[in-house]
């Protein structure tokens, strides 16, 4: 069965540091998304990416945050300068259309 | 605004017994999803019902969903400790993107 992957499994990475988070959507899809979980709290939408560019983003995804789809499979994102209120899990996830978003096992960041 | 609100937000229960998790959203819907999350882990589609639907059934799970109440809920029959995990309802909004929005989850403890 075909499955989001994401790497890695766990980041660790001082303050200020750059992390580049990684996916690899399901081939066929069409949507791909960012999402992430601060420990013991809900699943929060980042953005949403679609025909190579930024359709929609929260008020999380700000400056320090970029999306990019360097070579038509990885979807990757990028958090330029950490915070330690950056450390949480972040999962990828991919849909072809109006069906259920396929998640990654997501990447546990985190910022010391 | 929040959209898909979960309650119970924690759930207690003797193996064998029906668990029945409820979930309120606010603006119109394309499909409404149902993930579980094992602590610390990643999210599992159970099921999607769309807004056309009533009721789906998977297995032990069965889901209703009331649009003119803007409500569904989430019955598992004959519970296993197993099925101790987070429940999350989510909704794809009526207006277009597909992105999943998240509610704050049901934590459901399943006593042997």
């Amino acid at each position: 069965e075909p499955e989001v992957t994401q790497t890695p499994s766990h980041q660790v990475t001082q303050m200020g540091q750059e992390v580049i988070l990684r996916c690899v959507p399901i081939s066929n899809h069409l949507y791909f998304y960012w999402y992430r979980q601060i420990l013991g709290q809900k699943v929060e939408f980042l953005v949403s990416f679609y025909n190579n560019e930024i359709s929609e983003k929260s008020e999380i995804f700000d400056d320090q945050f970029s999306v990019e789809r360097p070579d038509g499979s990885n979807f990757t994102l990028k958090i330029r300068s950490t915070k330690l209120e950056d450390s949480a899990m972040y999962f990828c996830a991919s849909i072809k259309m109006n069906t259920e978003a396929f998640f990654g096992q997501g990447t546990r960041l985190t910022v010391v | 605004s929040q959209q898909g609100e979960e309650d119970p937000q924690a759930l207690s229960i003797q193996e064998g017994e029906n668990a029945t998790m409820n979930c309120s959203y606010k603006t119109s819907i394309n499909n409404l999803q149902w993930y579980r999350q094992n602590s610390g882990r990643g999210l599992v589609h159970l099921i999607l019902i769309r807004s056309n639907e009533r009721e789906k059934h998977s297995g032990r799970l069965r889901v209703t969903l009331d649009t003119s109440k803007k409500s569904s809920s989430l019955l598992i029959t004959a519970s296993r400790a197993a099925d101790t995990a987070s429940y999350f309802c989510a909704t794809v909004p009526g207006t277009g993107g597909f992105k999943t929005i998240f509610g704050a989850g049901t934590r459901l403890f399943v006593k042997a």
